[in-house]
Order: C-alpha cells, then structure tokens, then sequence
C-alpha cells in the first residue's frame, strides 16, 4: 500500500532534550512538508522541501531542523529551542503529476509531549 | 488578516439534515482549493476539490465564488459519520505550500 508514515505515534520529552520524528513516504512525491497543529488553530508550516537536498523554512522554523536526505524520508528534529514543542506534527506529501494540483496528503501525525 | 477564515461552529444538525459551511479567503489570486476532513486526533484527508464550475460527489457539493472570494461545502442527508471537523484550504498563485483554515466543527446527532 501507498503512503505516508509517521514515527512514533506519541512521544514525550523531557524539557532540554532534542527529539526527532520520522516521516517516509512511497508514494514517489517530490514535495513534502512539516506542520504543528495546536488545539484550536489552524495548521502551520514548519519547513517544507521540493526536491531533495533542498528545504526552506515556512512560518513558524524556529527551533526546528530537518533534512532531506533521500526523496523518502523528511524527519523533523525538535530541538531545546524550540519553546513550546508540545503539540501534534504532521507530515504531508504532494506530487507535481498525480491527483489534484498542489492537493497534500498527511502522514497519521505524532503527538508530543515535553515533560 | 488570515490567508484563510472559517466559522468555527460548532454546527450540530440531525441526521438527514443538509448543512452547509463557508469558507472566506484573502488572496484574490488564489487558484486551487480544497476541502478536507480531520477526525478527532486523527490526520486531515482531502475530501474533494474545488472548482470553478463547482462539483459534486455524492452527497458533497462544492462550490467557488471567485468574485466574493469564497468557498462553500454542501452536505445532503447528514450521517452521524460525517461528524467531523471540516478544514478549507487554499494554494495561492507562486506559493510552494498550502493554507488553510482553523475548521468548522460538525456534529450530527441520531
């Protein structure tokens, strides 16, 4: 089956740990992109990358790093930072030929927790 | 201003009702949009797309008002199944990512 995949489905965090999550995708999309979505708001772009072993920063970067080091796989790194990581990351993919223009498709997210 | 804004309800119809969420959004040179539906604690998932001429699928209508710069989702014979939060979304001409609005809370009771 074809699709995105986030680990680990919850994850705590001691306060001055940095934490990373994994996002793979086989779906064969050139794009993907990292948001946080916090209890009453809206998505929000953390980092986002075209191509591989290119990323750029979306709104909210700080306190986040991500590389891109195969078309596959986008893991985000939550580092001691950021200031307040608790929140659920979701992951997302998109293609240039396939499906609806600029349409995304999400990973099942991880939920953090900092302690 | 938000790219994206959307009544948050909560909007609690009984089954069989047809309920029906709009969307308003900021950049008159928007070109796509979407709708997608996010369970609770769950991912969002594209519902459907929108176009111009408007479309349908199934018991799901969606529509694109590009002069009022809005959009809107029509839902016929409500099941409790589409209890749901409905987010709209937008791509913006020369953007790489999509935005998208906060969601409007759907409940629909037996």
């Amino acid at each position: 089956d074809g699709g995105i995949t986030q680990s680990p489905k919850y994850l705590f965090r001691k306060e001055g740990q940095n934490v990373t999550l994994s996002c793979e995708q086989n779906l064969n999309h050139d794009a993907m992109y990292w948001y946080r979505q916090d209890p009453g708001q809206g998505l929000r772009l953390i980092y986002y990358s075209q191509i591989v072993n290119d990323f750029q920063k979306g709104d909210i970067a700080e306190g986040y790093s991500v590389s891109r080091e195969k078309k596959e796989s986008f893991p985000l790194t939550v580092t001691s930072a950021q200031k307040n990581p608790t929140a659920f990351y979701l992951c997302a993919s998109s293609s240039s030929g396939e499906g609806p223009p600029w349409a995304q498709y999400f990973g099942p997210g991880t939920r953090l927790t900092v302690l | 201003r938000k790219e994206v804004e959307q009544d948050p309800g909560p909007f609690n119809v009984p089954e069989g009702a047809t309920v029906a969420f709009n969307c308003t959004y900021s950049n008159s040179a928007s070109q796509s949009f979407f709708w997608y539906r996010q369970d609770c604690r769950k991912e969002p998932k594209l519902l459907m797309s929108v176009y111009s001429s408007g479309n349908e699928d199934g018991r799901f209508t969606a529509q694109l008002n590009r002069a009022s710069q809005y959009i809107s989702l029509l839902i016929r014979d409500s099941k409790l199944s589409d209890s749901a939060t409905y987010l709209c979304v937008v791509h913006e001409a020369g953007a790489n990512n999509l935005f998208f609005g906060t969601g409007t809370r759907l409940t629909v009771i037996p």
